[in-house]
């Protein structure tokens, strides 16, 4: 079965800060990967995912992530942060062509100062 | 577009009842899915169903939880009897289910459960 590591589950940081967040995998066949972000009071919701071909997706809000296959890592990142990107964000992995099982990691708690 | 809707989103009760959660997928999706998020585990799939069929149910915890989609419309998730170790938050989610894997899924409000 998949698994997914998160580090650093709480995160400050100031508003113009650079965020990245780790997100590695342990699946050794073609993955799918997904960054889900939930704001304060509101749903889950996709921020971006890669299936297939430029290893650099970009996302909402100006959040991209990167997936290197050799380090099995799919890191999500974001030049400079604003106060409206406090959220938890969640890395999740599913297993290639057919597989709808989503495996989460634990997610990063994510808070901007202004 | 309503989104997935689910209900209750906030429920109380006493170990040994029978709690029942609700969910209500997209229009159109036809795959639903169910998910626990506990501060230990983290959010974990309990069971998918893909066109109403269950497919994949590993991830329920044991026999006191039993889930059904009787139609594309409607799903429910039941506990019998409670205890308070399935006090978390369930999330429903939902996708229209392509077969590449790389679906984006759709998530509710969710319900926090309590059992005291």
């Amino acid at each position: 079965a998949q698994s997914v590591s998160q580090h650093n589950h709480h995160v400050i940081l100031s508003e113009a800060a650079s965020l990245e967040l780790g997100c590695n995998y342990s699946y050794g066949g073609t993955v799918n990967l997904f960054w889900y972000v939930q704001y304060p009071g509101q749903h889950l919701q996709l921020l971006l995912k890669y299936f297939s071909g430029d290893p650099l997706v970009k996302g909402i809000k100006g959040f991209e992530a990167e997936f290197i296959k050799s380090k099995f890592s799919f890191n999500l990142r974001k030049p400079s942060v604003q106060w409206s990107d406090t959220a938890e964000y969640f890395c999740a992995v599913n297993a290639g062509r057919g597989n709808n099982r989503l495996a989460f990691g634990k997610g990063n708690q994510v808070v901007v100062i202004p | 577009d309503a989104g997935v809707i689910q209900s209750p989103r906030h429920e109380v009760t006493e170990m040994g009842q029978e709690v029942t959660l609700r969910c209500k997928p997209i229009s159109g999706h036809n795959s639903l899915f169910w998910y626990r998020q506990t501060m230990m585990r983290g959010l974990e799939l309990l069971i998918y169903f893909n066109n109403n069929v269950p497919i994949d149910d590993s991830g329920m915890p044991e026999d006191r939880f039993s889930a059904k989609m009787p139609n594309a419309s409607f799903s429910t998730l039941k506990i019998q009897p409670s205890e308070p170790r399935d006090s978390a938050v369930y999330f429903c989610a939902s996708s229209l289910t392509s077969g590449s894997g790389a679906d984006t899924q759709y998530f509710g409000p969710g319900t926090r459960l309590t059992v005291l």
